[in-house]
């Protein structure tokens, strides 16, 4: 079945560019059928929606970050990107790859999540 | 956006409860709504989408009804396996937009 992967590095220094890749696998990531999404939590909160990408690379964003934010989509490397720039500890987050089905949406497979801090 | 507001925010209950949690959107989502289910150090694991489908491997003991704004998840006879946080997320529009999460433990 379908898996994500998420990584990148968990130590961000402050006002720099957090990078996150999430690689794809057991299905293809061009079908028309998902977009593929980045979600967040913060330390003992809740979920919060970044954004997402379709495979033509068309992304939508939470309009909170959409300043900072850009995803992207690879197909021919079976992944996706997060890239959030001016990061400040505010981004310390536990960052989660998924799969979001176009069709009764719903984000039905999950990465196992990255845990991402920002600090000097 | 539209918000999303679970209630209770924490509960407790034992084996065997019949357990149910709400979600109310500030403005009409039609069915738009999801369930999942997130233990500690896991990601979120989806339960029930358009409101009241269960997904695929996920017991029947769990299930789902609403439309428009008011939502309710239950769990008909909680098992161990269902202590956890439970968070409510519509799809109707964007931003995608979660609930803060309830979490069951145990009495």
């Amino acid at each position: 079945q379908v898996q994500l992967q998420e990584s990148g590095p968990g130590l961000v220094q402050p006002s720099q560019t957090l990078s996150l890749t999430c690689s794809v696998s057991g299905g293809p990531i061009n079908s028309g059928d998902y977009y593929w999404s980045w979600v967040r939590q913060h330390p003992g909160r809740g979920l919060e929606w970044i954004g997402y990408v379709y495979p033509s690379g068309r992304a939508y964003y939470n309009p909170s970050l959409k300043s900072r934010v850009i995803i992207s989509v690879d197909t021919s490397k079976s992944h996706f990107s997060l890239k959030l720039r001016s990061v400040t500890a505010a981004d310390t987050a536990v960052y989660y790859c998924a799969r979001d089905t176009v069709q009764d949406p719903r984000m039905d497979v999950w990465g196992q999540g990255t845990t991402v801090t920002v600090s000097s | 956006d539209v918000q999303m507001t679970q209630s209770p925010s924490s509960l407790s209950a034992s084996v065997g409860d019949r357990v149910t949690i709400t979600c109310r959107a500030n403005e009409t989502i039609r069915n738009y709504l999801n369930w999942y289910l997130q233990k500690p150090g896991k990601a979120p694991n989806l339960l029930i989408y358009a409101a009241s489908t269960l997904q695929s491997g996920v017991p029947s003991r769990f299930s789902g009804t609403g439309s428009g704004t008011d939502f309710t998840l239950t769990i008909s006879s909680l098992q161990p396996d269902d202590f956890a946080t439970y968070y409510c997320q519509q799809s109707f529009t964007i931003p995608l937009t979660f609930g803060g999460g309830t979490k069951v433990d145990i009495k």
